[in-house]
């Protein structure tokens, strides 16, 4: 059973325009949520990650939303471009080993 | 500042051999991991070594065995490789414990079994 659903394979979104990846989540017991980014050919990189405590966080042009109630969690990245055009996963840490739980992931294209 | 190598970058095997995969870190991270990804399935976790001298097993470990060699160095280990293991393997560590930045990953091995 996923614990982490990313239910969007892709996502197409015009540049300047805003980019909106979803994340829901089925333990509420989990302590940080995170995004990963990952280009063809390269090994996934940390984008930006969410304390369970926040309902909000914001780094630059990326800011991830999590509502608790709901089990959901959100990436927005306002102004989209180009070189955003990548495979995002979502994933959550909930142990005391940190391991993370990796969705199924997102690719977004940012078309010029 | 490396992060996460692992060795090869690509590799192609018959059915039945067997090989290694290599990785270290040069972090000083206590915890190390092998993911594998396929199309549509994400990044799914083999192995995990929380510290060193010890492994576990992950979501998906049969067909596969690993070695924490010492606190940097972490392999995976195909004894009889299958078709289905053919996919993309990335090793990652980290500090350990609940972290806001999660793991560095590798580059990636992306494997082929004929």
């Amino acid at each position: 059973d996923q614990q982490v659903k990313q239910n969007s394979p892709s996502l197409s979104v015009q540049e300047g325009r805003i980019s909106i990846l979803n994340c829901d989540y089925t333990n509420s017991m989990f302590d940080y949520f995170l995004w990963y980014k990952k280009y063809p050919a390269e090994g996934p990189t940390f984008l930006i990650s969410i304390s369970s405590i926040k309902d909000k966080n914001e780094d630059g042009r990326f800011t991830v939303f999590l509502n608790k109630s709901a089990k959901h969690l959100s990436l927005h990245i306002v102004p989209s471009q180009p070189g955003d055009s990548a495979v995002y996963f979502c994933a959550a840490d909930g142990g005391s080993q940190g391991n993370l739980i990796f969705g199924k992931g997102t690719k977004l294209s940012v078309k010029p | 500042n490396a992060g996460v190598t692992q060795t090869p970058k690509f590799q192609v095997l018959k059915t039945g051999q067997s090989m290694t995969l290599q990785c270290a870190q040069d972090m000083n991270h206590n915890s190390m991991y092998w993911y594998r990804q396929d199309p549509g399935m994400g990044l799914r976790l083999i192995y995990y070594s929380a510290s060193e001298g010890t492994t576990d097993k992950g979501e998906v470990p049969n067909g596969y065995n690993v070695s924490r060699l010492n606190k940097r160095e972490f392999s995976l280990r195909l004894e009889s490789a299958a078709p289905s293991q053919t996919s993309v393997y990335f090793c990652a560590s980290s500090a350990g414990g609940t972290t806001s930045y999660g793991y560095t990953f590798g580059s990636g091995t992306r494997l082929t079994v004929v």
